[in-house]
């Protein structure tokens, strides 16, 4: 069965750093594209960063500079480490799969992670 | 906010079809794929439609997608009351270079 597994949030205060891992089960996260999405209190999804089987990222103009997404093949997992966090970046972190089947749309979804920076 | 509009809310009762909008711009839903996702509160979101106007195994056919320039569509038939959830409409954009969702639609059945 295909599955990622978030873990790693927790409450920070402004300017700390956190990581956030993402576990893949059922597939290889070497030959997938792995995405985080956030939600914010109240807020909709949005985009985070992605890295793609060749190891390309990109990231989200609002966390680019702080945030870097990483992969440990051997571990068939990714991880999301935030630095200088804000209060805004307080949300559900959710990784995901994009799968070449489905024009890579993504997939398979874990339950989300909570961040909360707060003072 | 986000570079991609959606209509904030949409309603129905059961059995009815309902539609919403995504708008963007030539930089992303214009020249791009567009996907939607179906998210209920404190459970994963999921993938209904993909390539702006195909359904993943298992979706119904009661979800179909389409797009007409710069602006997509989700239409759901037959509503029922599951269906009740957030709806996000996702595209890759160019100048961001970066994937964008919209800005959800809140879907409620009467």
């Amino acid at each position: 069965e295909v599955q990622v597994v978030e873990s790693g949030g927790g409450l920070v205060q402004p300017g700390a750093s956190l990581r956030l891992s993402c576990e893949a089960s059922g597939f290889s996260v070497t030959r997938s594209y792995i995405t985080w999405v956030r939600q914010a209190p109240g807020k909709g999804l949005e985009w985070v960063s992605i890295i793609y089987t060749g190891g390309t990222t990109y990231y989200a103009d609002a966390v680019r500079g702080r945030f870097t997404i990483s992969r440990d093949n051997s571990k068939d997992t990714v991880y999301l480490q935030m630095n200088s966090l804000r209060v805004e970046d307080t949300a559900v972190y959710y990784c995901a799969r994009l799968i070449e089947t489905y024009s890579y749309g993504m997939d398979a979804w874990g339950q989300g992670t909570s961040v909360i920076v707060s003072s | 906010q986000s570079v991609v509009t959606q209509s904030p809310s949409a309603s129905g009762t059961p059995g009815q079809r309902v539609t919403m909008s995504c708008s963007g711009s030539t930089s992303n839903v214009g020249s791009n794929d567009v996907y939607w996702y179906q998210h209920l509160p404190g459970t994963a979101p999921k993938l209904l439609i993909y390539k702006t106007d195909q359904r993943p195994s298992g979706v119904p056919d009661r979800f179909s997608g389409s797009k007409s320039g710069t602006s997509a569509s989700l239409a759901i038939s037959g509503l029922r009351s599951e269906d009740e959830a957030a709806y996000y409409c996702a595209v890759w954009d160019d100048s961001l270079t970066g994937y964008v969702f919209g800005t959800g639609t809140e879907v409620s059945v009467l």
